[in-house]
């Protein structure tokens, strides 16, 4: 299994525009966590769904954010309009169906820079 | 209510020094810990969790559910070990991990 697959790995763009980040978790896995890391503010959970629905998003910071789980395979976070503040590094997580004491599993993260 | 503290935001060792890294929990239940590091740009990794009780590149981690904590332990420091390293808590009820701040290790030649 390839893991947990996150795209872009880079993204820089202006501030003010959309930007959209991709997650495709492991094949198999029923949760699916969205996390933001910066220096200041460590790691922190944005949103996470239980089998594509969302069970806990008061980690998303504003209404700028927004995710959607439209199938087990695949899941998006997007911030519309970015701001400079944004920047930060955003992982996607896995954990395996069932397994109560499973781990999660990262994917490589999207380096995201709103100049 | 459930956290995880990890006191120290960085930790500098020689090499083949021991080291400890520093993670205390609360949290009402049975807790699930884990610790995960983190390479230089690299995606965070599960190193070990308390219930496996095992031994993973020479780090060991005790759950010590008196004084709520889960210390993260090597005693020969190498510098392959300079990472983030995050301490994790799940309880039995809750699907999602807290994670504490973070300890960055630096290990010196």
């Amino acid at each position: 299994d390839a893991g947990v697959i996150q795209s872009p790995r880079h993204e820089v763009t202006e501030m003010g525009q959309e930007v959209t980040l991709r997650c495709k978790p492991i094949s198999g896995h029923d949760y699916l966590f969205w996390y933001r890391q910066t220096m200041m503010r460590g790691l922190e959970l944005l949103i996470y769904f239980n089998n594509n629905v969302p069970i806990d998003d008061s980690g998303m910071p504003e209404d700028r954010f927004s995710a959607k789980m439209p199938n087990a395979s695949f899941s998006t976070l997007k911030i519309q309009p970015s701001e400079p503040r944004d920047s930060a590094v955003y992982f996607c997580a896995s954990r395996l169906r069932g397994n109560k004491v499973g781990p999660q599993h990262f994917g490589d993260g999207t380096r995201l820079s709103i100049l | 209510a459930q956290r995880v503290t990890q006191p120290e935001k960085l930790l500098s060792v020689f090499k083949g020094a021991p080291v400890e890294l520093k993670c205390n929990y609360s949290y009402s239940g049975s807790p699930e810990l884990f610790w995960y590091v983190q390479y230089s740009r690299q995606r965070l990794q599960l190193l070990l969790r308390h219930i496996s009780r095992e031994s993973i590149k020479g780090f060991t981690a005790d759950l010590n559910k008196g004084e709520t904590s889960f210390h993260l332990k090597k005693p020969f420091a190498q510098e392959e070990d300079s990472a983030m390293y995050y301490c994790a808590l799940r309880g039995s009820t809750l699907g999602r991990l807290y994670f504490g701040r973070g300890t960055q290790l630096t290990v010196w030649p």
